[in-house]
């Protein structure tokens, strides 16, 4: 089956403690993404990355990192978490981001990440 | 800025209604539109995708429709069912964003039985 996948789906920690988030398609993606979802403000973009070892800011970066070893793997590292990352995380993915059909973003299921 | 807004926030109709969901954006050049689907504590499913150079899209009991001169789409329900009871998300790329998918804040939709 066609999926994103995301871990953990939920994950309460305390500030600072270091954490990553892992998201993974088997769909033979080369665009990945990360976004947060906070209540009030919709969904924001943080990184993205065109392909293996190309990654570039999103809307929201501050806070963030991430890495692209392999095509199929996009974890999202929070180095210090702080409070104000407390959020619903997504990770996509796309065939393409050229403008065209293959644009059509597939969805992870979510990370529910609530920081102390 | 480049944003988009859809109206209403809320919305609830009875089994078997027609409705329409509506999306603005603010720019014109823009590469494509896409509608979603979330459900309470889910990812989002993505429904239809719309290039800049379609008018409209369909699958199912979904149209969407794109008017880039007006900066506008509509989501089209026929024949509402209980279980398309979600929220549904426009998000816009625009041609000036980079990659990212600007979103709307959603309309909310409870179709009851």
């Amino acid at each position: 089956e066609a999926q994103v996948t995301q871990n953990p789906r939920y994950l309460i920690t305390v500030t600072g403690k270091k954490l990553t988030v892992t998201c993974s398609q088997n769909m033979n993606h080369e665009y990945m993404s990360w976004y947060r979802q906070d209540p009030g403000l919709g969904l924001r973009q943080i990184y993205y990355s065109m392909n293996v070892e190309v990654t570039d800011k999103g809307d929201v970066p501050e806070g963030y990192k991430v890495s692209r070893k392999e095509k199929r793997n996009f974890p999202l590292i929070l180095e210090s978490p702080s409070p104000n990352q407390t959020s619903l995380y997504f990770c996509a993915s796309s065939l393409a981001a050229g403008g065209s059909l293959g644009d059509t973003q597939y969805f992870g299921p979510g990370t529910r990440l609530t920081v102390l | 800025k480049q944003e988009v807004t859809q109206i209403p926030a809320a919305l609830s109709v009875p089994e078997g209604e027609n409705l329409v969901l509506n999306c603005s954006f603010t720019d014109s050049a823009i590469y494509n539109l896409q509608w979603f689907r979330q459900d309470p504590g889910k990812g989002l499913t993505s429904l239809l995708l719309i290039q800049s150079s379609q008018r409209e899209q369909t699958s199912g009991r979904l149209n969407a429709s794109l008017d880039k001169s007006s900066g506008r789409s509509t989501l089209y329900i026929a024949a509402s069912q209980p279980g398309d009871s979600a929220t549904y998300l426009c998000a816009v790329r625009y041609a000036q964003a980079g990659t990212a998918l600007i979103f709307g804040k959603g309309t909310t939709l409870s179709v009851s039985s």
